[in-house]
C-alpha cells in the first residue's frame, strides 16, 4: 500500500537552530508532494510544493525542501527556527494512481524552546 | 479570495444525532475535497467533487456518511446516527482545474470539530 511516513512525532529545537524534519513516501514513481502546517485549532496551511522543476523547493516562512527521488524523500528545512514556527507539520503526497486525494503523513509537532 | 469558509466551527451533539456541515470553497474553484483528521493523526481523505459531479466517495467511512455539492458551488457533508468515534475535525479543501495540471495544491478551511457525548 502506498504510504506516507514522517519520521518523529515531536521534534524539539532551540530558537535559532536547524530545524528538519522527514517525510519518506513509498512509491516507485516520483509522486506530486507538499509539505502543510497546522497551527491549533485551524486547518492546513500550503508551505510548498514539488514541482519537479527543481529538486529544492523554496516556501514560505523561509522553508524549503528537498526532492530526493534514490531516497524517496521530501525533507523540509529551515537554518533558523523562530518561536513561531511552533506548529504541527504535515507531509501530504498525490500518488499517480490515487487520483486528486491527497495521503499525509501522521505529522509532526514542532516545539522551539527559548 | 476569501478562503475556504466552513460551517459551524464547532459541533457538540449527542449521539444517535444527525448533524450537517457546509462548506464554502474559494469561489473559482471547480474541484471541493473533504477529510477527517482524528487528534494527533493527518487528515484522512473521505471524497470529492469537481464541479457538481461526486467522482470519488468510496473512502466515505460508512454509508451513515454522505456528502452533496448540488449547484457546483457549496458543498455539505452529513452524517447520521452520529457515534462516539465520529468525533474528529471534519476539513474542507478546494482547488483548482488547470488544464490538468495534478500539482495544484488544495487550500483548507479551518475545520468543523465534532464533539459527541
Amino acid at each position: 500500500a502506498q504510504s506516507v511516513t514522517q519520521l518523529g512525532s515531536h521534534v524539539s529545537v532551540s530558537e535559532g537552530a536547524l530545524v528538519l524534519l522527514r517525510c519518506n513516501y513509498s512509491s516507485s514513481v516520483p509522486p506530486y508532494l507538499f509539505w502543510y502546517v497546522q497551527y491549533p485549532n485551524q486547518g492546513l496551511q500550503l508551505l510548498l510544493k514539488y514541482t519537479s522543476a527543481a529538486t529544492l523547493v523554496k516556501g514560505i516562512n523561509g522553508f524549503e525542501a528537498e526532492f530526493k527521488k534514490s531516497e524517496t524523500s521530501f525533507h523540509l528545512t529551515k537554518p533558523s527556527a523562530h518561536m513561531s514556527d511552533a506548529a504541527e507539520y504535515f507531509c501530504a503526497v498525490r500518488f499517480n494512481n490515487a487520483g486528486n486525494m491527497l495521503t499525509f503523513g501522521g505529522g509532526t509537532r514542532l516545539m522551539v524552546k527559548p | 479570495d476569501t478562503g475556504v469558509s466552513q460551517d459551524p466551527r464547532h459541533k457538540i451533539t449527542k449521539r444517535g444525532q444527525n448533524v450537517t456541515f457546509r462548506c464554502d470553497p474559494i469561489s473559482e474553484h471547480n474541484r471541493l475535497y473533504w477529510y477527517r483528521q482524528t487528534l494527533g493523526q493527518g487528515p484522512e481523505f473521505l471524497t470529492y467533487f469537481q464541479n457538481e459531479a461526486q467522482l470519488e466517495k468510496s473512502r466515505l467511512l460508512s454509508d451513515r456518511f454522505s456528502a452533496e455539492r448540488p449547484k457546483g458551488s457549496f458543498s455539505t457533508l452529513e452524517i447520521q446516527r452520529t457515534e462516539q468515534g465520529d468525533s474528529a475535525m471534519y476539513l474542507c479543501a478546494s482547488s483548482p482545474d488547470r488544464g490538468g495540471l495534478r500539482n495544484q495544491p488544495q487550500h483548507f478551511g479551518d475545520g468543523t470539530r465534532l464533539s459527541i457525548l
